[in-house]
């Protein structure tokens, strides 16, 4: 397994477009979370994912935003009619959770680079 | 609300010397974890170390070690023998509370580093 995969690393798109972006997690990852980090500023929590099951999202995720996770495999973000202050770093991480066990092995991909124009 | 703080947005470090990196954090809690990731310019963030909140020991791997105080609520990173490859940004996290189970991380706005030659 060659950790978590993001596509596309980059995406230029015009105000008003549909983009989708995608996440591939380590293969045993029960976990998958999405992040959203501005310039200059830390990642902040948008949603994740127990398996298939989408299981909080952060006020951040506006109704123009949509998460999936089919089969507890990948996973897609979708953001409708993007305006510019969509314009950030969409980062994805996996990890597996066990009850009863501290879990600390978050793995992230290198991102998706989102500009609005 | 869990809280994460780094009040240093930027530091210089001769090389082969060694920096702290400030952080501090702020929950109700008492079952927590800490965590120090570095982000390079290709985005991708890297674990570097862990720290949990019943742990006796200061976390060490590497030349990183984590000097945890936590009556003062402190999880400074130290990087001992600093190269030019330490150059990058770097972020304090905290897993929200075991309790919660959602293991979402709350980031700091993060510390720019830059090692000179």
């Amino acid at each position: 397994d060659t950790g978590v995969s993001q596509d596309p690393r980059h995406k230029i798109t015009k105000r008003g477009q549909n983009v989708t972006f995608r996440c591939d997690p380590i293969s045993e990852h029960n976990r998958l979370y999405w992040y959203r980090q501005t310039l200059g500023q830390g990642p902040e929590f948008l949603t994740y994912f127990q398996n298939e099951a989408q299981l909080e999202k952060s006020r951040l995720l506006s109704d123009r935003f949509s998460a999936e996770r089919p089969k507890g495999s990948f996973s897609t973000l979708e953001i409708q009619r993007t305006e510019q202050g969509d314009s950030a770093m969409y980062l994805c991480a996996s990890s597996l959770e066990d009850r009863g066990r501290a879990n600390y092995g978050y793995t992230f991909g290198s991102g998706t680079r989102l500009t609005v124009v | 609300a869990q809280k994460i703080t780094q009040t240093q947005p930027g530091m210089f470090v001769q090389e082969k010397e060694a920096v702290t990196l400030d952080c501090t954090y702020d929950t109700s809690d008492p079952s927590y974890g800490l965590f120090w990731y570095k982000q390079p310019s290709s985005g991708e963030m890297i674990f570097l170390i862990y720290q949990g909140s019943y742990d006796q020991q200061n976390a060490t791997e590497g030349r990183y070690s984590l000097n945890f105080q936590k009556a003062r609520k402190s999880a400074n990173l130290v990087i001992s023998a600093s190269q030019l490859g330490d150059s990058a940004m770097y972020f304090c996290a905290m897993r929200e509370p075991f309790s919660s189970n959602t293991g979402k991380l709350i980031f700091g706005q993060g510390t720019t580093l830059q090692v000179k030659p």
